[in-house]
């Protein structure tokens, strides 16, 4: 049973626009959200997160919104660059384990 | 601080054989996880430990499936009898105790059974 999901497996964007990523949970456990980014052939690299109380978090380039509500996250990439083609992958946290999603694939267009 | 190390980066056996997989954590991090991973799949979560207690390990780790963590230091995973479904990245990461502590994985080991 897939507790986080990202339905979007690959979005292409062009430099220089807004990538738009999107995940859904199903648990109300969950109260610590994360994103990671992975190359080909290496691990998972930590990108940003954000906690359950809050419903927004910025770090440069990169920011995630949460809707509990809704349980619904969003990771926007603004402006896009070559360099951001990579998986992502949605995680969440119920401080026990990570679940993660099966990844969205964004490839930024030069 | 150099990271979470795993070695070997790739392994390659045959079916039926026993592998070993070996996870250097971050020296001060008390919380050690294993994850496996197929092609176009997420990270999936075979097992925990904090310090050297295993408190967790998924269902769908079989019998065939044992992780150690002596000393709470490093820790290795070990398949036995492998078979061709247990072909995958298989992944260590390790955190600071939650809550809100981020994973830092390691590059992974890919093991091919033929």
């Amino acid at each position: 049973d897939q507790q986080v999901k990202q339905n979007s497996p690959s979005l292409s964007v062009q430099e220089g626009r807004i990538s738009i990523l999107n995940c859904d949970y199903t648990n109300s456990m969950f109260d610590y959200f994360l994103w990671y980014k992975k190359y080909p052939a290496e691990g998972p690299t930590f990108l940003i997160s954000i906690s359950s109380i809050k419903d927004k978090n910025e770090d440069g380039r990169f920011t995630v919104f949460l809707n509990k509500s809704a349980k619904h996250l969003s990771l926007h990439i603004v402006p896009s660059q070559p360099g951001d083609s990579a998986v992502y992958f949605c995680a969440a946290s119920d401080r026990n384990q990570f679940y993660f999603g099966t990844g969205t694939s964004l490839t930024v267009i030069p | 601080d150099t990271g979470v190390s795993q070695n070997p980066r790739h392994k390659i056996t045959k079916r039926g054989q026993n592998v070993t997989f070996r996870c250097d954590p971050i020296s001060e991090h008390n919380r050690l996880y294993w994850y496996r991973q197929t092609l176009g799949q997420g990270p999936e979560f075979l097992t925990y430990f904090q310090n050297e207690a295993q408190l967790e390990k998924s269902r769908l780790l079989s019998d065939r499936f044992s992780a150690e963590r002596p000393k709470g230091s490093f820790s290795t995973l070990e398949i036995q009898r492998t078979e061709q479904g247990d072909s995958a990245m298989y992944l260590c990461a390790s955190s600071l105790e939650l809550p809100n502590e981020k994973l830092f994985f390691g590059s992974g080991t890919q093991l091919s059974v033929l």
